[in-house]
């Protein structure tokens, strides 16, 4: 079965630069979370949308921005990177935003940043 | 505000059985999840509770009491890959973003 495809796998950016991470996912979900992970820590909500608009934001640092396009896939966007922007940053996905099945999100298998 | 509470870390041995406990308080409250994180790699989902009971599901099982605001992880049979992080996840009634918890590192020794 088709998963939540993240894209890249790995990267590596130095301080002060841009990043893009992308999220596709899993066919007819309509709900996407984004989630960052430091090392030793639990997953922190960043931002989610529905339907291609916002539905949530969370702890997401204004150097950040977010959209999710017609086809459903999102991009998170990074700016002037800081040392503690590395983390791993995972995407979930769902079928709708409220009203879930009784099943957990999945998620993909994230994009690890490394900022030197 | 949000709070989530799980044992920071737990050793059990190969064979036996390991309860993983998980409390929590929050302002809203759409169900609970338990994941399962080895390192480095994405959460895996494990389980689900919206209504108080016990849910089982192979050798994992988890309960959830609501008016106790507390939950636990039942494994069972325990094998050497089961090491790994459990997490505990509240889903938030508004938009159903998950909250979780700092996670339980359990260690299954031989």
């Amino acid at each position: 079965a088709a998963g939540v495809i993240q894209s890249p796998r790995h990267l590596i950016k130095e301080k002060r630069e841009t990043a893009t991470l992308k999220c596709y996912p899993i066919p007819r979900h309509d709900t996407v979370y984004w989630y960052q992970q430091g090392p030793g820590q639990d997953p922190q909500f960043l931002i989610s949308f529905y339907e291609k608009m916002q539905s949530d934001k969370g702890s997401i640092p204004d150097r950040f921005s977010a959209q999710q396009f017609s086809d459903y896939h999102s991009e998170l966007n990074m700016s002037s990177l800081e040392l503690g922007d590395s983390a791993l940053y995972f995407c979930a996905s769902s079928l709708g935003a409220i009203d879930l099945p009784a099943y957990g999100y999945t998620f993909g298998s994230g994009t690890r940043l490394t900022v030197v | 505000g949000q709070n989530i509470d799980q044992p920071t870390e737990m050793t059990a041995t190969e064979g036996a059985i390991v309860q993983i406990n998980c409390t929590y308080q929050t302002s809203g409250f759409n169900g609970l999840f338990w994941y399962q994180q080895h390192a480095g790699e994405a959460p895996t989902f494990l389980s689900y509770n919206v209504l108080d009971g016990l849910e089982e599901k192979g050798r994992f099982s988890s309960f959830l009491s609501r008016s106790k605001g507390y939950s636990y992880l039942l494994l069972k049979e325990l094998q050497m890959k089961d090491s790994a992080s459990y997490l505990c996840a509240v889903r938030d009634q508004n938009g159903g973003k998950l909250i979780f918890g700092q996670g339980t590192e359990l260690s299954v020794k031989p």
